[in-house]
């Protein structure tokens, strides 16, 4: 079966720009969760998507937001990028939500995000 | 606050040799602990997870309460074992919490 599925998978925007990613999760996959990775904080959690609910959030602040959709797909959107936003950006979905009875998250490709 | 400490950023071994990667946590409740694999130019991946006591390409985690500890083991490292190995806990928050991850690299 298809994985999950991230566009674009690279991204160029100027500070102050704002950016939507996209996540296509697993057919059948209804938990949508997202995570930026850098160099200097690693992966960290930034919210999660059930339903077309968002179940939690990370310590992001309010320029980061999302959706998810009622075919699960989910997007992520950034406001007045600023150049510390440069990161890579992966998606995780799972049949419920990642680590609740053993379910396993599987993850996109990612898209990076350059913030100049 | 939980938390995913993973001590090595790089480990290097020979192939052959034995391998420990080590993941102490930081939780208080009853901790879900999981072992990610990301290898070259591939995704993140699950390797294991501790409630399931399973071995994965030879690898395997034994969770220790008493030292909260969560280590990924192999006896004989295998060149294509190379790749950047990710420790992390499921807080119950709907939320993985990941370690810095550890670099693998197996020589030949």
């Amino acid at each position: 079966k298809a994985g999950v599925t991230q566009t674009p998978r690279y991204l160029i925007k100027t500070r102050g720009q704002q950016v939507t990613l996209s996540c296509s999760p697993i057919s059948g996959h209804r938990s949508v969760s997202w995570y930026q990775q850098t160099p200097g904080q690693g992966l960290q959690f930034l919210f999660e998507y059930f339903s077309e609910t968002q179940r939690n959030k990370g310590n992001f602040p309010g320029r980061f937001s999302g959706r998810q959709f009622s075919n699960s797909r989910s997007e992520m959107n950034v406001s007045t990028l600023e150049l510390g936003d440069s990161a890579l950006y992966l998606c995780a979905s799972s049949l419920i939500p990642p680590g609740t009875d053993n379910t396993e998250a599987f993850f996109g490709q990612g898209t990076r995000l350059t913030v100049v | 606050a939980q938390r995913v400490t993973q001590p090595e950023k790089l480990l290097s071994v020979f192939k052959g040799a034995p391998v420990e990667l080590k993941c102490n946590y930081s939780y208080s409740g009853s901790p879900e602990l999981f072992w990610y694999v990301q290898y070259s130019r591939q995704r993140l991946q699950l390797l294991l997870r501790h409630i399931s006591r399973e071995s994965i390409k030879g690898f395997t985690a034994d969770l220790n309460k008493g030292e909260t500890s969560f280590h990924l083991k192999k006896p004989f490292a295998q060149e294509e074992d190379s790749a950047m190995y990710y420790c992390a806990l499921f807080t119950g928050r709907r939320a993985l919490t990941f370690g810095s991850g550890t670099r693998l690299q197996v020589q030949p």
